[in-house]
């Protein structure tokens, strides 16, 4: 469960744009799934979650969607703002406690 | 809601001493308590899962006498990293999961660097 990756994908987008990070997760049993958004120096923040019996998720300008077959989970933000500029995480959870954490993603918003 | 704290929020410290590293739930009651170090520019390594009143379970390759975990309350989990060396310098996150949670919730990290 362990993921190394010295040299993080990177996503570039204009404000106001939409973002769309993708993730493709690693356990055909995984039965949730979760969004961090983790700033410099901090500890990651709940975004949004989704459990393996739903497709699509909405939230406060963010949307999750969960592709089983492809075993494929993304994340799509409306309206990107700066503030979103972060590393965002997509862990997967299945039969034990434990979160099973994706490589990251940054996002970088420009003006 | 879901609030999770750290203290210290950084440490810096010698060769050969041992640091402390407090998590807590301040608005839940956390049943299970995680423990997480963060290498920079990397994900979240999980070092070991802790639940209330029980030993705490360890990822393979994370050393039990190393890093000793303490969950003796169900809003507070310690972390002392013993005879800390250069190599253990990391960013130290936990998370905190309620009985009725799935999610869990991350605390704001502590930086330790060891001398």
């Amino acid at each position: 469960g362990e993921s190394v990756g010295l040299h993080l994908p990177t996503l570039s987008v204009q404000e106001g744009d939409n973002s769309i990070i993708n993730c493709a997760y690693s356990n055909s049993a995984s039965d949730y799934f979760i969004w961090y958004k983790q700033e410099s120096g901090k500890g990651p923040q709940f975004i949004i979650d989704i459990r393996s019996n739903m497709d699509k998720r909405q939230g406060q300008r963010v949307t999750v969607s969960l592709n089983k077959t492809v075993k494929h989970l993304s994340l799509q933000i409306a309206a990107t703002q700066p503030g979103d500029s972060a590393v965002y995480f997509c862990a997967e959870k299945w039969s034990t406690d434990k979160l099973i954490f994706g490589t990251g993603t940054r996002l970088q918003v420009f003006p | 809601g879901a609030v999770v704290s750290q203290h210290p929020s950084w440490v810096i410290c010698k060769s050969g001493t041992s640091v402390k590293i407090e998590c807590r739930s301040l608005d839940f009651q956390a049943t299970t308590m995680f423990w997480y170090r963060q290498f920079p520019k990397q994900s979240l390594m999980l070092m070991a899962t802790s639940n209330e009143g029980s030993k705490a379970t360890y990822e393979q390759g994370v050393e039990k006498d190393k890093f000793l975990i303490n969950h003796a309350s169900l809003t507070l989990s310690t972390l002392t990293v013993t005879s800390a060396h250069p190599e253990d310098s990391s960013f130290y996150i936990c998370s905190a999961r309620g009985d009725s949670r799935q999610t869990q919730y991350f605390g704001p990290g502590t930086r330790l660097l060891v001398l």
